[in-house]
This record gives structure tokens, C-alpha cells and sequence, in this order.
């Protein structure tokens, strides 16, 4: 299901270290799963994409685990960035249907 | 190659009042999605289209909104007699035809209604 909130949890990293943003989803059917980058005042932006079929992927210091046993997502940031700052969205959608429910975020803030 | 266009950036209307919300997508892109988000909250779909053909429309609401993606031209995004909770920003997103599912975002347009 979809989560509402009024104030996003927010992870705060230092520069340098990993991060790690986690997402839970509720619909057992669904088999695709996007990771988006939203700053402020923006569009979200495309970061890494995995299929149910996959466990695990991997891009430009960023990783994406999923868990379907228990409907869990998580992505990973080498070395964050302070340009890495930013609200992260978890989205996903199901075979048959081509929109996306997106989960409520997690602000991610990089101290220098 | 352009991203997806969006426009107006920002739009004030009055309660009543029409707003009219333009996307253009990606090059090659066929499919058409709009999106609404409320500050602090994740994005909610509203319609998907295709070229003269509106495929899901289940989030949009009932009454005041409608949605087309014409032949020629942009998307348009529809809201008649605007109301106050209609303050959101609206995001358009496109994916090419050839059945990969990444859609990516526009801009958006930020709605305020006064």
C-alpha cells in the first residue's frame, strides 16, 4: 500500500561513507522496481532499476538488494556525495500495469 | 536528446479557474504518464495514454480532470473549476514504445490556487 507522511525520515551521512535507504512494499505482485533521486524543485531522476527475478544489481556506486520474501528494497551509495543529497523514492508496478506506486521517501543528508 | 518538457514551470490560478498543464516527452517516447505530489509526500500516477488513447486512468479523479495525448503536439493535463486542494505539483513522465517500463520524469509543473 501507499504510505502518507508529513515529515520524511531523513538519514544523515558524513561525506565519504556509505548509505544505505531502505523501502518496504506491500504488493506481493509486483515485479519491478525503480529507484528515483528527487531535489528540490525537480523531476525525480532515474537512478537503477531490478526486476523480481533479480536479487541484487549493481550501477555506478549505487546498489540496489531486493528481498521478496519479506518485500524489502534497499539502495546502497558508495562514498556519498554531498551532491548525493536529495528525497529518495522506492517505486514499483506490477506485470499488466504500467504505473507506479511510489513509497513515501527518505530525505538523505550529506555533511561535508 | 531533450528530456521531457514540461509547461507552464509554475502556475497560479484563482478557484474556477482552468489550468491547463503541457508535456512534451522524450524523443521516440509514445507512452505518456502524469503524476501528482503533495509537498513532503511521494508521487501519486493519475492516467497513462498512449498517442490518441488514454490505457489507465485510474487515479485520476472523477469530476474536473481529464487527460489527452493527441496525434501532434504535447499532452495536455486538464483541471476545470480549480480548488484550492489542486495546489500540488504535477509531474509528466515518458517511456519509448518498445515495452521497457523506466519512465522518465519532466520538471513538473508547480499549481497554486489561490
Amino acid at each position: 500500500g501507499e504510505s502518507v507522511g508529513l515529515h520524511l525520515p531523513t538519514l544523515s551521512v558524513q561525506e565519504g561513507d556509505n548509505s544505505i535507504i531502505n523501502c518496504a512494499y506491500s504488493n506481493s505482485a509486483s515485479d519491478y522496481f525503480i529507484w528515483y533521486k528527487q531535489e528540490s524543485g525537480k523531476g525525480p531522476q532515474f537512478i537503477i532499476d531490478i526486476r523480481s527475478n533479480m536479487d541484487k544489481r549493481q550501477g555506478q556506486r549505487v546498489t540496489v538488494l531486493l528481498n521478496k520474501t519479506v518485500k524489502h528494497l534497499s539502495l546502497q551509495i558508495a562514498a556519498t556525495q554531498p551532491g548525493d543529497s536529495a528525497v529518495y523514492f522506492c517505486a514499483e508496478n506490477q506485470t499488466g500495469r504500467r504505473a507506479l506506486t511510489f513509497g513515501s521517501g527518505t530525505r538523505l543528508q550529506v555533511q561535508p | 536528446n531533450a528530456g521531457v518538457m514540461q509547461n507552464p514551470r509554475h502556475l497560479v490560478r484563482r478557484r474556477g479557474q482552468e489550468a491547463r498543464l503541457r508535456c512534451s516527452p522524450m524523443k521516440g517516447h509514445s507512452h505518456v504518464y502524469w503524476y501528482r505530489q503533495l509537498p513532503e509526500e511521494g508521487l501519486k500516477f493519475m492516467v497513462y495514454l498512449q498517442k490518441e488513447n488514454i490505457i489507465d486512468e485510474s487515479g485520476m479523479p472523477k469530476e474536473r480532470f481529464s487527460a489527452e495525448f493527441p496525434k501532434e503536439g504535447p499532452s495536455i493535463l486538464r483541471i476545470q473549476q480549480v480548488v484550492r486542494g489542486d495546489s500540488a505539483a504535477y509531474f509528466c513522465a515518458s517511456s519509448p514504445p518498445d515495452g521497457k517500463e523506466t519512465q522518465y520524469f519532466g520538471p513538473g509543473t508547480r499549481l497554486l490556487v489561490l
